[in-house]
């Protein structure tokens, strides 16, 4: 069973500060999702990343895939608060998708 | 997201009743994913369904829980005799078909008291 760990767990930061999250898996991932979940909702797709070495950028955010699409980063400029929240990788297994348990981040004003 | 829908959002019960949560799928969705996320832990994935079918039941318990997506109607997810490790939230996701990208519902929170 794969399995997806990110890191850090907490990240707590200053608004205009920027700042990197990661998503590492114990085996090659097919695709891999990034979504950011606030409190009291559900996770929301951010982006889908499918090809080794691969950026997507969406605003401020910076997403990679690893050349070797064992491993994927999130990097976000000048935090804003805003962007608080728990930001989840999830990769498909099987019929379903298994998630990492996410970093928690607070950006505060 | 005007797509998934779970109702109810918030949902109290004693021990030893039943509670049932319903889940519409995104227009155009045919398939339905339920998962479980409990207070700081990750999401875990409890169920896979397409209508009148369930794919993929590993990750639900083996007693007092069940789930369905009937050819009319959304897919519930019933737990029968709640205890208070039942508590939490409850998503349901949905995708135009299998390997694709999921989309989440808003959730639907359990307590049990």
């Amino acid at each position: 069973t794969q399995l997806l760990e990110q890191s850090p767990q907490f990240l707590s930061i200053q608004e205009g500060e920027n700042l990197t999250v990661y998503c590492n898996s114990s085996s090659v991932f097919s695709s891999l999702q990034w979504y950011r979940q606030e409190p009291g909702e559900g996770p929301v797709l951010l982006v889908t990343v499918v090809t080794g070495g691969e950026v997507k950028k969406l605003k401020r955010l910076t997403f990679q895939f690893g050349d070797a699409r064992k491993d994927s980063s999130l990097h976000i400029t000048a935090a804003q608060p805003g962007d608080t929240g728990l930001y989840l990788c999830a990769e498909g297994q099987g019929f379903s998708f298994i998630f990492g348990k996410g970093t928690r981040l607070l950006v505060k004003p | 997201n005007a797509g998934v829908m779970q109702n109810p959002r918030h949902l109290v019960r004693r021990r030893g009743q039943e509670a049932r949560l319903r889940c519409s799928p995104m227009k155009g969705h045919s398939h339905v994913y339920w998962y479980r996320q409990l207070p700081e832990e990750g999401l875990k994935f409890m169920v896979y369904l397409q209508k009148e079918n369930i794919i993929d039941e590993s990750g639900m318990p083996k007693e007092r829980f069940s789930a369905e997506f009937p050819k009319e109607g959304p897919s519930i997810l019933r737990i029968q005799q709640v205890v208070r490790g039942d508590s939490a939230a409850y998503f349901c996701a949905s995708s135009p078909g299998p390997g694709n990208t999921i989309y989440f519902g808003e959730g639907s929170w359990l307590t049990v008291v």
